[in-house]
Parts: structure tokens; sequence; C-alpha cells
């Protein structure tokens, strides 16, 4: 089956630029979506199709995709951003949504 | 706007059954495939089923193949998870998320409900 690998945590101070990671075989030719998790509350959807950000998501959250990396940027970071971030792909392979194992995003 | 509200966690010991709702509003349910999820404490997000818009496509898990059953009663807008033979490691948060994919085809999670727990002890 298919796995996504992500940093276990990603520290940045505010102001600076996050850029959390998802590694897969050839994650390039898949579509890959995140979801940004605050303590205690339900999975939001931050970046679609790679880089595709849904209304009401900031401007300062973007996504690449290429190769084997796929990477969420989140550019002037704000305390308000402190949560787990999760990328996502369909697997064609099984049928299998795929999460990866999420990152966790402290700003000093 | 789009809701979804879960209902139906609960404390059951293993070996038993539960049944969790999802209610859906403000879209056409029937419109739209839709996933359950599940967060066991302190873990990350698990995938656990999908169904789609008409109940005729599912797909499971590994990990509750065989165990658990996803289904969906459109005049109700409601879709459902049948949790059979349930084990301690089913501990989870169980998350129900409405599937929108694009005129290209590429599907994603767009909306989630705020979970209900189940917690699988004796």
């Amino acid at each position: 089956s298919y796995v996504l690998t992500q940093p276990p945590s990603v520290s940045v101070a505010p102001g600076q630029t996050a850029r959390i990671t998802c590694g897969g075989n050839n994650i390039g030719s898949k579509s890959v979506h995140w979801y940004q998790q605050k303590p205690g509350q339900a999975p939001v959807l931050v970046v679609y199709d790679n880089s595709g950000r849904p209304s009401g998501i900031p401007e300062r959250f973007s996504g690449s995709n290429s190769g084997n990396t796929a990477t969420l940027t989140i550019s002037r970071v704000e305390a308000g951003n402190e949560a787990d971030y999760y990328c996502q792909v369909w697997d064609s392979g099984s049928d299998h949504v795929v999460f990866g194992g999420g990152t966790k995003l402290t700003v000093l | 706007q789009v809701q979804l509200v879960e209902s139906g966690g609960g404390v059951v010991q293993p070996g038993r059954s539960l049944r969790l709702s999802c209610a859906a509003s403000g879209f056409t349910f029937s419109n739209y495939g839709m996933h359950w999820v599940r967060q066991a404490p302190g873990k990350g997000l698990e995938w656990v089923a999908v169904i789609s818009s008409d109940g005729s496509n599912k797909y499971y898990a590994d990990s509750v193949k065989g165990r658990f059953t996803i289904s969906r009663d459109n005049s109700k807008n409601t879709l459902y998870l049948q949790m059979n033979s349930l084990r301690a490691e089913d501990t989870s948060m169980y998350y129900c998320a409405r599937r929108y994919c694009s005129s290209g085809g590429r599907c994603y999670l767009d909306y989630w409900g705020q979970g209900t727990l189940v917690t699988v002890s004796s």
C-alpha cells in the first residue's frame, strides 16, 4: 500500500516561513491535499489539489508537489497556525484514502 | 451552510457492536460520496471507509474490512457506520466527512463533522 511520510514536528518563529513536507513514491503524479487540525477540533482542509486554496483560507497557505515530495508552505507564521498538519492522497491501486502521519507545527 | 453531525458513540465491550450515524444538512446529500475517518487518542488520522453518492460503491481500510459496514439513507440525509466485533484498537474519535470531487476527478474531504467518540473497553 502507498505510504506518506511526514516529519513529526516542525518549529518556526513568528513571522517566518514554515515548510512541511510529505514524501511518497512518485507523489508528484498524485493530487495531494492538506488538512489542519487544532487540539480538540476536527480537521480543516487548507490546500486541495496540490496548490488550491479553499475559500476562507489565507493566502499565506500554499502548496507544491513534485517528484517524491509535496510541500505545504505557511508564510508569515502566526501563533494561531500552531496545529497538526496532515497530507492526504487517494491510492488508486488499492482504492484507499491515505493520510500521512501528521506534523506538529510549533510556533516558537 | 454544510453541517455534519455524528452520533452513536459510547463505551462498548470488546466483541460487541455499535452503529454510528452522521446527519447531513446544508447541501444535496445524494450528490456526494461520504467518508468515515477515525483518530485514536493522541494519534494521527486513519481513513476507515468511503461510500459513493448512490451507495453502490464502498471501500474499506484493511483494518476494518469484514467487521465494519458503511451505508447511507439518502431519503434521511444520513450516513452510517455499522461496527461489529469491536476491538480495543478501534477506540477512536470517528469523523464523517464529505467527499468533494473537482472537474478533473480529483477528490478530497472538504467538510468534516466534529466527531463521536467510541471507547472499546471491558
